[in-house]
């Protein structure tokens, strides 16, 4: 079966660094992405791997292993609007993505 | 970037009554849209893939006639709750995939929250 995991909930400090770990194992693989969830609103774009590698992006950047089967989203110098959920998507052989349960991060002061 | 809206952003009904979500994709083509609910702490649960001109794909347990999708045009899609029940209240998220974007991405609207009561 197709199966994605990412830890359920992070904590970390305002100003510090972050990494959200994914892993998974799906039926062909054409990409994946990580989105942001702000409580009660709809997911936004943050990043897409489709090579091995590491994608910059300002504070946050994205990391893919093929071989592995294992992406890592980081962020870094944490701002407390950083506090929401991550969802970790990969696009299977058919286009279609399959989600992660998503990782609710807490930014302390 | 792409922008996809959805109307209205929040319902309240009564139990029995049918609501209709609209979804569009406002400065784009989209001929594939997606049909998502998430429940509270939950993460995003693919209900149908919407293609243009074309019937819709229903993921497995969910039933074709109580939530019915039409994707009349390469900007619009409709979902229908038809006969809502409290257990149907939720967010209901729609996404759209851009013909010409590379990156399969899909975008999302803002969410429609249905309350039945």
């Amino acid at each position: 079966g197709q199966n994605i995991d990412q830890p359920t909930e992070m904590t970390a400090t305002e100003g510090a660094i972050v990494q959200i770990n994914c892993t998974y194992q799906t039926s062909g693989f054409n990409g994946l992405f990580w989105y942001q969830q702000h409580a009660g609103e709809a997911p936004t774009f943050l990043s897409y791997n489709v090579l091995d590698g590491l994608e910059e992006k300002g504070r946050f950047s994205s990391f893919l292993s093929r071989s592995k089967g294992y992406s890592y989203l980081l962020l870094k110098e944490l701002q407390m609007k950083d506090s929401a959920s991550y969802l970790c998507a990969v696009s299977d052989s058919n286009y279609q993505l399959i989600w992660g349960a998503g990782t609710k991060l807490i930014i302390k002061p | 970037g792409a922008v996809v809206s959805q109307h209205p952003s929040r319902v309240i009904c009564k139990s029995g009554t049918s609501v209709k979500i609209e979804c569009r994709s406002l400065d784009f083509q989209a001929t594939t849209m997606f049909w998502y609910r998430q429940f509270p702490k939950q993460s995003l649960m693919l209900m149908a893939t919407s293609n243009e001109g074309s019937k819709a794909t229903y993921e497995q347990g969910v039933e074709k006639d109580k939530f019915l999708i039409n994707h009349a045009s390469l900007t619009l899609s409709t979902l229908t709750v038809t006969s809502a029940h409290p257990e149907d209240s939720s967010f209901y998220i729609c996404s759209a995939r851009d013909m010409a974007n590379s990156y399969n991405e899909q975008f999302f609207g803002p969410g429609t929250r249905l309350t039945v009561l």
